[in-house]
């Protein structure tokens, strides 16, 4: 089991560039979960997945963002156009009570 | 709604010392509660859980107990190690839809 793996590790891109992150859950976990972490704002959950079908997009800061899931081993999060406000570690998680999360992209918008 | 407030950091101890990190919740009906640690760049790592009163979760030396009276899930170990430096943070999840609610993170730093 290779965990859930995230892609890039790290981004940097420049203010009004699109960027996707990309995420593979681990095979059979049927929650998949975006969250943020900033030093502001700690971790927040920004969307989520129930056998690929977005349950709760309300933490979705802005329309900017968007999140896919075309099948149970993929998922994106687009931010387009991207703002130095985005800069933040993005996590992956799946599973249920109690996930496994990722390591992580970590975004700086300049 | 769900929310946890656990204790403010940094916490720094010396090795071999006694840790406690308070945690308490706020919650409808009966959630299931979490502690993750996270390690300098990396991401979360569920430490241990509890899914209902009195149940006690354990990993690692680290215990916390799910206490349904004062709404409380604090974490202990009784003697922390240089290793143990990370961000704890407490969480819970409800018993619908699985999404997490986080504390703000406890740093604790462990000096030799």
């Amino acid at each position: 089991d290779a965990g859930v793996i995230q892609s890039p590790r790290h981004e940097v891109t420049e203010m009004g560039q699109e960027v996707t992150l990309r995420c593979k859950p681990i095979s059979g976990h049927d929650y998949l979960f975006w969250y943020r972490q900033t030093m502001m704002r700690g971790l927040e959950l920004l969307i989520y997945f129930n056998n690929n079908v977005p349950i709760d997009d309300s933490g979705m800061p802005e329309d900017r963002f968007s999140a896919k899931m075309p099948n149970a081993s993929f998922s994106t999060l687009k931010i387009q156009p991207s703002e130095p406000r985005d800069s933040a570690v993005y996590f992956c998680a799946s599973g249920f009570d109690g996930y496994t999360f990722g390591s992580g992209t970590r975004l700086t918008v300049v | 709604g769900n929310s946890v407030t656990q204790m403010e950091g940094p916490v720094t101890l010396s090795e071999e010392a006694f840790l406690t990190i308070n945690c308490t919740y706020t919650a409808t009906g009966y959630p299931s509660l979490f502690w993750y640690v996270q390690y300098p760049g990396e991401g979360l790592q569920l430490l241990l859980k509890a899914t209902k009163a009195d149940d006690k979760g354990s990993n690692k030396g680290f215990e916390a107990t799910y206490r349904k009276e004062t709404t409380s899930f604090h974490l202990e170990k009784g003697s922390v190690q240089v290793s143990d430096s990370a961000v704890y943070f407490c969480a819970l999840s409800g018993r619908s839809d699985y999404k997490l609610s986080f504390g703000a993170g406890t740093t604790v730093t462990v000096r030799a």
